[in-house]
């Protein structure tokens, strides 16, 4: 069955650092991947889409990776700040579909 | 406008009531979702429905029911939950189609079931 995962529940780091967070997926071909960053008890907000012929996209301190070979997203904060605490969830979704596949989620503590 | 509202914001229902979530967006968007998620859990997927016509359901059980009245409304009715089914339950709306376009959240609403 399709499973996907993210490198651990929680990551802490402190403010400056990079954060990487890792989503690995099994058993799916996606035609793109995308980011949602989601804060207690609010919906997710997208934050970056990645397709499957693409290996890097960027956006102001964001960056995400994707190598299908290896079934992994990298996604990447630099200069981290505290404001960048949340949980932050990768989403997978197949060609010619609506449909979209959360993956288990890492909450990111940015302490000062 | 870029918002997709959620009302009501918090239920508390009986096992025996029935009652219904709203959502509404005026982006324009044909695709609408809903979803639940369950605490320190991800969003999962529950109903889809493209240009107002009911595209996915995931085997949610029928005391979950999904209507799509026009573009920007949808709503979930709700009959004979059960405890288990408390959760946060989130609508999203997106274009629609086969080119990859991001999803747009609403706040939720926190359903409890007793």
């Amino acid at each position: 069955s399709q499973k996907i995962e993210q490198n651990s529940e929680a990551l802490n780091i402190q403010e400056g650092k990079t954060a990487t967070l890792t989503c690995n997926y099994t058993n799916y071909s996606p035609a793109y991947l995308q980011w949602y960053r989601q804060d207690p008890g609010r919906g997710p907000v997208f934050l970056l889409l990645i397709r499957e012929n693409e290996k890097e996209k960027r956006k102001e301190r964001l960056k995400v990776t994707f190598d299908t070979t290896l079934k992994q997203s990298l996604f990447h904060i630099t200069a981290s700040q505290p404001a960048d605490s949340a949980t932050y969830l990768c989403a997978l979704v197949g060609y010619n579909t609506d449909k979209l596949i959360f993956g288990t989620g890492t909450r990111l503590q940015v302490f000062p | 406008d870029t918002e997709v509202t959620q009302t009501p914001k918090h239920l508390v229902m009986g096992m025996t009531n029935k009652k219904s979530l709203k959502c509404e967006q005026h982006m324009g968007h044909r695709a609408m979702y809903w979803y639940k998620q369950k605490a320190k859990k991800p969003p999962e997927l529950m109903f889809v429905y493209s240009y107002e016509k009911l595209s996915i359901n995931e085997s949610v059980p029928s005391r979950f029911s999904p209507e799509c009245p026009n573009s920007s409304l949808l709503n979930l009715h709700l009959h004979a939950l059960q405890p288990e089914d408390s959760a946060l339950y989130l609508c999203a709306s997106s274009h629609s189609g086969t080119s990859p376009y991001e999803q747009y959240f609403g706040p939720g609403t926190r359903l409890t079931v007793t």
